[in-house]
């Protein structure tokens, strides 16, 4: 099993451009996440999904969208990408979205000049 | 949301056990609470979590203390491989997100 795979593994943007990061599972799990990890800090949510078709904002959603139209896929878009989205990107998986772990994906290096 | 407060970093010589510890004073009763690890460059890993009882698994054993306002993750012997950044997290049964600290830096001595 490969785990959670993120595509890109690094992107360099100019402001005002548009990205799409990829994120897929192959361990059948029903929720997905999408976070964001600035230098020195902790993660933050920035969207999650609880099963195919469905998504909902978590605590920084602003200046994103994201889709799950396949459950093993999770989309997370930019659509006028800014210099403060400037981060690491974290995507996870899990199980059920109660006590059990997440598992991550290696992470996306963006940088917005 | 409940938070942590965690060290900002600590040392421990190698093949000896380390205490993290880690405050919750704000805990509510539905709060789970987390241990994940990241090492350098990599994306977190799943370490350990409890509600109420001591908890015991391959990497780690996780101490809670009868009022629950504070925990200690417990490494038994740690190797250089255990240098990362060990963050302490809250999570309410109801609630999907897990609220990120700034963790405590684990640094192994050789």
């Amino acid at each position: 099993n490969a785990g959670v795979t993120q595509t890109p593994k690094f992107r360099v943007l100019k402001t005002g451009q548009s990205m799409t990061l990829l994120c897929a599972q192959d361990m059948n799990h029903e929720y997905m996440y999408w976070y964001r990890q600035d230098p020195g800090m902790g993660l933050r949510l920035i969207h999650y999904s609880v099963g195919e078709g469905t998504t909902a904002k978590g605590e920084v959603p602003d200046g994103y969208n994201v889709s799950r139209l396949k459950k093993q896929n999770f989309l997370l878009g930019l659509e006028s990408a800014a210099p403060s989205q400037t981060s690491v990107y974290f995507c996870a998986s899990s199980q059920t979205g109660t006590a059990d772990e997440q598992f991550f994906g290696p992470g996306t290096r963006l940088t917005v000049l | 949301d409940a938070k942590t407060t965690q060290p900002n970093s600590m040392e421990s010589n190698e093949e000896e056990p380390v205490h993290l510890p880690c405050n919750h004073s704000t805990i509510s009763g539905t709060d789970y609470i987390h241990w994940y690890r990241q090492l350098p460059s990599q994306g977190p890993e799943y370490v350990i979590h409890g509600l109420t009882s001591n908890v015991n698994n391959r990497m780690a054993s996780l101490a809670i203390a009868e009022d629950r306002k504070s925990s200690t993750l417990i490494l038994h012997r740690a190797t250089l491989r255990d240098a990362a950044v060990y963050y302490c997290i809250l999570r309410d049964d109801s609630n999907y997100q897990l609220i990120w600290g700034a963790g405590t830096k684990l640094i192994i001595k050789p």
